[in-house]
């Protein structure tokens, strides 16, 4: 079974300019959630989507966000970017239902320099 | 509010000899806690995970870890070290219901060092 996948894992771009990373989940797994790791600040959640609908939703600037499409893949998009947007972005999905207890799979993560 | 700390940044130990990772948490409530692990240059990977059943929960590559009401505190341990052992790991509680099960809130992290 294929685990979570992201795109790009590397990238590189300048002020003012925006991004699109992309997660596409394990088979059958419909919930996404969407984590930024940076060395000052840690891990800290950004949003989960689920059904298509964010459902949950971190302190971040509204420059940052997400959508989730019908077969569970999700993307999410900075505007204006910042030099302090240069994270590793992390993608994480996991089962839905009965006795869900936040266990997670995360994908390698995508990581993005801002210059 | 959860949150929880993890008593070292960095832990140095030699190959064959225990390993203890030091968690405290804060909860109003029983939680769900977890210990993940992070490889260089890799994504994270859930080594256990604790949600009221057992106190001593037992993960994969020999770790396990010990739910201890009283002192708030889940330590990850391993009785000997191995040299690909050497990566980061992160305390995780996740708020549940209320707050949204998959909205982790993840310690600081301790870089554990294995040495030959």
């Amino acid at each position: 079974k294929a685990g979570v996948t992201q795109t790009p894992r590397y990238l590189i771009k300048t002020r003012g300019q925006q991004v699109t990373l992309s997660c596409s989940p394990i088979s059958g797994h419909r919930s996404v959630s969407w984590y930024q790791q940076t060395p000052g600040q840690g891990l800290q959640f950004l949003f989960e989507y689920f059904s298509e609908t964010q459902r949950n939703k971190g302190n971040f600037p509204g420059r940052f966000s997400g959508r989730q499409f019908s077969n569970s893949r999700s993307e999410m998009n900075v505007s204006t970017l910042e030099l302090g947007d240069s994270a590793l972005y992390l993608c994480a999905s996991s089962i839905q239902g009965a006795g869900n207890t936040g266990e997670l799979f995360f994908g390698e993560g995508s990581r993005l320099t801002v210059l | 509010a959860q949150s929880v700390t993890q008593l070292d940044s960095h832990v140095s130990v030699s190959e064959g000899t225990p390993v203890l990772l030091r968690c405290n948490y804060s909860s109003s409530y029983s939680p769900s806690l977890f210990w993940y692990v992070q490889h260089p240059n890799k994504g994270l990977q859930l080594l256990l995970k604790y949600t009221s059943a057992a106190t001593l929960v037992k993960g994969i590559n020999g770790f396990e870890a010990e739910f201890k009401k009283s002192e708030t505190s889940f330590h990850l341990t391993k009785p000997s070290a191995h040299m690909s052992d050497a990566a980061e790991y992160f305390c995780v509680v996740s708020p549940g219901f209320s707050g949204g099960y998959n909205k982790l809130i993840f310690g600081a992290g301790t870089r554990l060092a294995v040495h030959p």
